[in-house]
């Protein structure tokens, strides 16, 4: 199985500061057919279900806003939020679609400081 | 607007069984592949299972083969998640998830509002 290792646990960011959350696969989910990252990340408000953002490593869903980015390649990705927003306080989860079983990271909490 | 719900959930006894079910609205649901994910109280997202568009092919999470089966109905829209042999470490939210490409894995494009299963004597 492709084990997902998210860093930090938590971060506490000041409103208008940048975020940044990191996942990390213990082997590459880089598809060399297409060249695409098989990588995807999502937000999950308390109460809510999670909510799709990034897939293909950096491919923003459409209507999530821009300050959410996605990069890396291989083996080592990053979620940043460029300006924190109050209504960006959640976990984020990494997850990887390369291969069976899919499997997620242990999550970031993100609050404001 | 795509539409995911799950129902079917509830408290019941160690080795009991239950049938979950996500009604879809709002896509072609039989043109896709559909996913079940959990998440236990207070926990991280496991990936249960997954079904082809056309009910053709599934795959398991180890920890639930051999006791869940995933199945769909494409006439009504719906998919299924028949539990058995329930233990309390099945106890959690279990989310209906859209496959958001063509293959057997891909991101969730869409997720249910999720059916809580509690597994208690």
């Amino acid at each position: 199985d492709i084990v997902m290792t998210q860093s930090p646990d938590s971060l506490a960011v000041s409103l208008g500061e940048r975020a940044t959350i990191n996942c990390k696969s213990s082997q590459t989910v880089l598809y060399s057919s297409n060249n695409k990252n098989s990588l995807a990340w999502y937000q999950q408000k308390p109460g809510q279900p999670p909510k799709l953002l990034i897939y293909w490593a950096s491919t923003r869903k459409s209507g999530v806003p821009d300050r959410f980015s996605g990069s890396g390649s291989g083996t080592d990705f990053t979620l940043t939020i460029s300006s924190l927003q109050a209504e960006d306080v959640a976990v984020y989860y990494c997850q990887q679609y390369y291969g069976n079983p899919l499997t997620f990271g242990g999550g970031t909490k993100v609050e404001i400081k | 607007q795509v539409q995911l719900v799950e129902s079917g959930g509830g408290v019941v006894q160690p080795g009991r069984s239950l049938r979950l079910s996500c009604a879809a609205s709002g896509f072609s649901f039989s043109s896709y592949g559909m996913h079940w994910v959990r998440q236990a109280p207070g926990k991280g997202l496991e990936w249960v299972a997954v079904i082809s568009y056309d009910g053709g092919n599934e795959y398991y999470a180890d920890s639930v083969k051999g006791r869940f089966t995933i199945s769909r109905e494409n006439s009504k829209n719906t998919l299924y998640l028949q539990v058995n042999s329930l233990r309390a470490e099945d106890t959690a939210v279990y989310y209906c998830a859209k496959d958001g490409g063509t293959s057997l894995g891909s991101s969730f494009d869409y997720w249910g509002q999720g059916t809580l299963v509690t597994v208690s004597s």
